[in-house]
């Protein structure tokens, strides 16, 4: 079975200042790995995904991750976040054939000015 | 493209009713459909997978007899609770994936259920 932790459920970071929002996985198999981005009251939007080749993996709005496979982790990066960054981002485990999402707990990003 | 919609969004009802959540493919035809749960604070947990054209496979812990699903066509799942209670508010999430296996999910905006 596979699991994912996020270990910070709030993270206050000011205007301009870079972010890391963490996510580790467990899976006894090889697995998909996903970001997304929930803003109050909405659905999710995929922020980037890692299915292979380059371990660095950009995605929308500036955002990108990198997949350690030794330490397990796929770690979120923004150099410079922005107010319209405040959102709850969910980090995701996919196995390959895409029946079934794992969901971290999320994490809060709350951007001050 | 890949854009899937829930209507409705917001949905307030009293204790016993039973309610309808509809979940569309408009650009692309949708052989599996997801259903998600979001409690407060909480992550998203699978309710049920659906088929077009065949029962919804329900996780673990999941009442049949609650969450009623049909996949009746390719475009269109649907989620009934049926006679909702205050615990069965929530922000419900419906995916689709076009295809088979190994096709990317596709979330909708959510329906949130009030229940008072």
């Amino acid at each position: 079975a596979q699991s994912v932790t996020q270990l910070d459920s709030q993270v206050p970071v000011f205007e301009e200042a870079p972010v890391e929002l963490r996510c580790n996985y467990s899976s006894s198999v090889s697995v998909y790995l996903f970001w997304y981005v929930q803003y109050p009251n909405q659905g999710l939007q995929l922020l980037l995904k890692y299915l292979s080749g380059s371990t660095l993996v950009k995605g929308i709005n500036g955002f990108e991750a990198e997949f350690n496979k030794s330490q397990t982790s796929f770690h979120l990066r923004k150099p410079s976040v922005h107010i319209s960054d405040t959102a709850e981002y969910f980090c995701a485990v996919s196995e390959y054939n895409f029946n079934k999402f794992y969901f971290g707990s999320g994490t809060k990003l709350n951007v001050k000015p | 493209g890949a854009v899937v919609s829930q209507h409705p969004s917001w949905v307030i009802c009293k204790s016993g009713t039973s309610v309808k959540i509809e979940c569309r493919s408009l650009d692309f035809q949708a052989t599996t459909m997801f259903w998600y749960r979001q409690f407060p604070k909480q992550s998203l947990m699978l309710m049920a997978t659906s088929n077009e054209g065949s029962k919804a496979t329900y996780e673990q812990g999941v009442e049949k007899d609650k969450f009623l699903i049909n996949h009746a066509s390719l475009t269109l799942s649907t989620l009934t609770v049926t006679s909702a209670h205050p615990e069965d508010s929530s922000f419900y999430i419906c995916s689709a994936r076009a295809g088979g296996d190994n096709q990317p999910q596709h979330f909708g905006d959510g329906t949130r259920l009030s229940i008072l």
